[in-house]
Formats: C-alpha cells, structure tokens, sequence
C-alpha cells in the first residue's frame, strides 16, 4: 500500500523568508502523481501544487516550487516570500492514476511571523 | 475551475436521528465521488469510494450500514449518517472526479455536531 509521510508537524517562518515542508511517500509503481494541498482555517482543500511522476522537471506555480527526487521518493515544497495569508495546514498527498483516490500525508501546520 | 458544492456547511443533531450531506458537482460529470473525515489537526482520511450507479466501495473499518453514499447521477452523491452518535462528530469532506483529465475538485466541507 502506499504510503505518504510528512515529518514536520509544525513550522514556522518569517514574513518574507523562504521556508520548506518535506514529503516522503512509499509506492512501487512507477508512473503517479504527487500533491501539495493548503487547508487554512477556512477548511477548504486548496491545490498548490501537481507533479507528474514521469516529469524529471520540477513543478513551479509562482511562489511555490517542489524538489522531485524520485529515487529517493521525496516531494517537498518550498515557499518563497512567505506571507501571512500562506499560514494553514499543508498536506502532500500522492495519486496513483487520474479517478484514483488521494493518500494524504499527516500534515503540516505553517506559521507565518510578521 | 470546477466547482464541487457540499451542503449543509455544518449540521448539529441529536444523537439516535440520521443526517444526510450532499455533494454535486457543478459544471462537469462526476464519475467518481470520494468522501472524507477529518478529525481536527489531523490528516483526511478516505471512508469510502463511490462511482455513479455502483454500491460505493468503503475503506477498512468504516461500517457501510452506518455509513451509506448514495452515486445516483453523475453529478450528485450523498452521505447519509444513520443513527449519530456523539463519536460520530467530525469534519466530513467530499470530493469529486472527472472532467477533463479526471481532475479532484473538493467541497467546502460539513461539520457534524451530534448532541
């Protein structure tokens, strides 16, 4: 079964750094996809970020960049320029096919300083 | 984008009466609709799968009696929690596939209070 793993429960950054939220999943397949999901206090699941297994090139969506090691079954997203509305539950989640259902990491609670 | 509507937004009953939650997808045919639950702090976790006009397919552990979804068309599914007890408080999260590229679309989720 796979598995998805995010080992930091909390993180904090200062308005305006850079800060990164690691993602380690487990699968034999070959061919999936990876997610980053933002949930703030409103509870709505946001999509940040997709990455296509079969794409070395890592996935960019303005501030927010993924590290795609696929050997090493790592997928962790950086945020740069962090800012105050970025604060919110982040959670890596991984698909095994489009129609497939979404394994989801335990999450990661992001703090935002200013 | 598409839009996955999800109602009631939060829900508060007694503890014995059935609640029902109801998911539809707005601009594009569902073809398959997964429902979540969510403890606070914590992750999503799967309960059961469903596809349009088949028995939903449900996680370990979930008891599909007191559980059941009902796919009835492709752009609507429901969760029906049947006889609530209070442990059956949580955060329940819809989600929809299809369309172009089987994209997942959420919806804004319920909060079920049982009393």
């Amino acid at each position: 079964a796979q598995t998805v793993t995010q080992s930091q429960p909390e993180m904090s950054v200062q308005e305006a750094e850079t800060v990164t939220l690691s993602c380690t999943y487990d699968t034999s397949e070959s061919d999936y996809y990876l997610f980053w999901y933002k949930q703030p206090p409103s509870r709505q699941m946001i999509l940040v970020i997709r990455q296509e297994a079969y794409k070395q090139q890592n996935a960019t969506e303005n501030r927010f960049s993924v590290n795609f090691q696929k050997a090493a079954k790592s997928f962790s997203l950086k945020i740069s320029d962090s800012q105050l509305g970025d604060a919110a539950m982040y959670f890596c989640a991984y698909r095994l096919e489009y129609g497939n259902k979404l394994v989801f990491g335990a999450g990661t609670i992001l703090r935002v300083k200013s | 984008g598409a839009v996955v509507s999800q109602h009631p937004s939060w829900v508060i009953c007694k503890s014995g009466t059935s609640v029902k939650i109801e998911c539809r997808s707005l601009d594009f045919q569902a073809t398959t609709m997964f429902w979540y639950r969510q403890f606070p702090k914590q992750s999503l976790m799967l309960m059961a799968t469903s596809n349009e006009g088949s028995k939903a397919t449900y996680e370990q552990g979930v008891e599909k009696d007191k559980f059941l979804i009902n796919h009835a068309s492709l752009t609507l599914s429901t969760l029906t929690v049947t006889s609530a007890h209070p442990e059956d408080s949580s955060f329940y999260i819809c989600s929809a596939s299809g369309g172009f590229n089987e994209k997942l679309f959420f919806g804004s989720g319920t909060q079920l209070s049982v009393l």
